[in-house]
């Protein structure tokens, strides 16, 4: 089946850098999702992309469906403590019948020094 | 406006016993989707309702089932537990079945022993 290749598996980094990471696969996918997961909690969607090329924000936080549908990648600019969490990608696989049927990535883990 | 509700936080159970999850969805959302969540695998697709009807299945042995009611509210089925069902069970509600918008319960934690 589909899989999705996120990295990089963590990072580490001080209060205020800028983060970026992406996910790659071998299929095409229709929408890439980007959530974030906070410890004892499910996922959040953050940033939701539907056309190849699509560039959207959402605050600090910048994604980018990629131009052959095969990969996205998240931006978080001016990071803060409370950005410490797994962040996910997720797409819609061509052909899966369901929007609700996501691939995830294996999780980008963020860690925020103050 | 309430979240997704999932019922038990948390259980324990061993091999052999069945375990039935419960989730209740936001108001208005028709589908429910369940997603299983392992250190090993990450998320994996378990299965979808819409209007009371399941229209996507993942790769899970027939021992996983669900079902949804008439009001959204949905439930999923694990019978003969073994110990690699331990895992965190996420339901995730959406409004339809198109966006991948999803948004996701705190989960189930299942601990098989």
């Amino acid at each position: 089946g589909q899989q999705l290749n996120q990295s990089p598996q963590s990072m580490f980094i001080q209060e205020g850098e800028d983060v970026s990471m992406n996910c790659t696969s071998s299929s095409i996918f229709n929408t890439w999702l980007w959530y974030k997961q906070d410890p004892g909690e499910g996922p959040v969607l953050l940033i939701a992309l539907y056309k190849a090329g699509e560039l959207t924000s959402n605050g600090r936080l910048t994604a980018q469906f990629g131009i052959t549908r095969k990969d996205s990648f998240l931006n978080i600019s001016a990071s803060i403590p409370s950005d410490v969490g797994i962040y996910f990608c997720a797409g819609q696989p061509l052909g899966s019948g369901s929007g609700s049927r996501l691939t995830f990535g294996e999780g980008t883990q963020l860690t925020v020094n103050p | 406006k309430a979240g997704v509700t999932q019922t038990p936080r948390y259980l324990i159970k061993t091999r052999g016993q069945q375990v039935t999850l419960s989730c209740s969805p936001i108001s208005g959302h028709r589908s429910v989707s369940w997603y299983q969540q392992t250190p090993g695998q990450g998320l994996q697709f378990l299965f979808e309702y819409f209007s009371e009807t399941q229209r996507n299945k993942g790769n899970f042995p027939g021992r996983f089932s669900g079902r949804q009611f008439s009001n959204s509210r949905s439930e999923m089925n694990v019978s003969t537990l073994e110990l690699g069902d331990s895992a965190l069970y996420l339901c995730a509600s959406s409004r339809d079945s198109v966006t991948g918008e999803l948004f996701f319960g705190e989960g189930s934690r299942l601990t098989v022993l």
